[in-house]
């Protein structure tokens, strides 16, 4: 079965760190490039960061560029997320979601640019 | 940065009627518009991809068109299970994928 399954969230302190996993299945995980989409309670989605299917290319988004950093195992088909210095804000579902394509070396994408895969998602609370 | 106004923010609509939804962004995006459907509890599920091409497997009741600033989804012949928020998504700042605010229906 085609599926992707996040864990790791938890209640952490600010200022706490937090690596999310995420574990892929029936697909050939290398080939696609995986990303990570927040939604704060009650709220919308937001893109946090994205990897090209070899891992060479990583991708952050504005807001928590320096304190995420985003790393695939492609061996093992699983994807990474690690959030350090957290914050309330980041008080967030964190879902992992895949695109229909991946980036070549130079940073260009290939295929439909859209996330056609996504987990159930691993919620993340910072909260002292 | 490309701005994204959703709209409405919600709307209620009877079994068997017509809702359309709006996304304007705040520069000329061409074709990469994509939305996507959310029901209480559960992840978001691909709809339309590149303003009007249908995920395989979504019905056919499901429909989007525009381009440049100006996109639409069209959910005709409604069923109960269309109870969902909505989301458009502007590909064109890729690797940035933005998402507009949402819009709930309730059916």
């Amino acid at each position: 079965e085609v599926q992707l399954l996040e864990s790791g969230g938890g209640l952490v302190q600010p200022g706490g760190s937090l690596r999310l996993s995420c574990a892929a299945s029936g697909f050939t995980f290398s080939n696609y490039a995986m990303n990570w989409v927040r939604q704060a309670p009650g709220k919308g989605l937001e893109w946090v960061s994205g990897i090209s299917g070899s891992g060479g290319g990583t991708y952050y988004a504005d807001s928590v560029k320096g304190r995420l950093t985003i790393s695939r195992d492609n061996s093992n088909n699983m994807l990474y997320l690690q959030i350090n210095n957290l914050r309330a804000e980041d008080t967030a579902l964190f879902y992992c979601a895949k695109k229909p394509g991946d980036y070549d070396s130079s940073g260009y994408y290939f295929g439909t640019d859209a996330f056609d895969l996504w987990g159930q998602g691993t919620m993340v609370t910072v909260s002292s | 940065d490309i701005q994204m106004t959703q709209s409405p923010s919600s709307l209620s609509a009877s079994v068997g009627g017509r809702v359309t939804i709006t996304c304007r962004t705040s520069q000329s995006i061409g074709k990469y518009l994509n939305w996507y459907q959310q029901k209480v509890g559960k992840a978001p599920k691909l709809l339309i991809y590149e303003v009007s091409i249908l995920q395989s497997g979504v019905p056919s009741r499901f429909s989007g068109s525009g381009s440049g600033t100006d996109f639409t989804l069209t959910i005709s012949g409604l069923q109960p299970e269309d109870s969902a928020t909505y989301y458009c998504q502007q590909s064109f700042s890729t690797p940035h994928l933005i998402f507009g605010g949402g819009t709930k229906v309730e059916i």
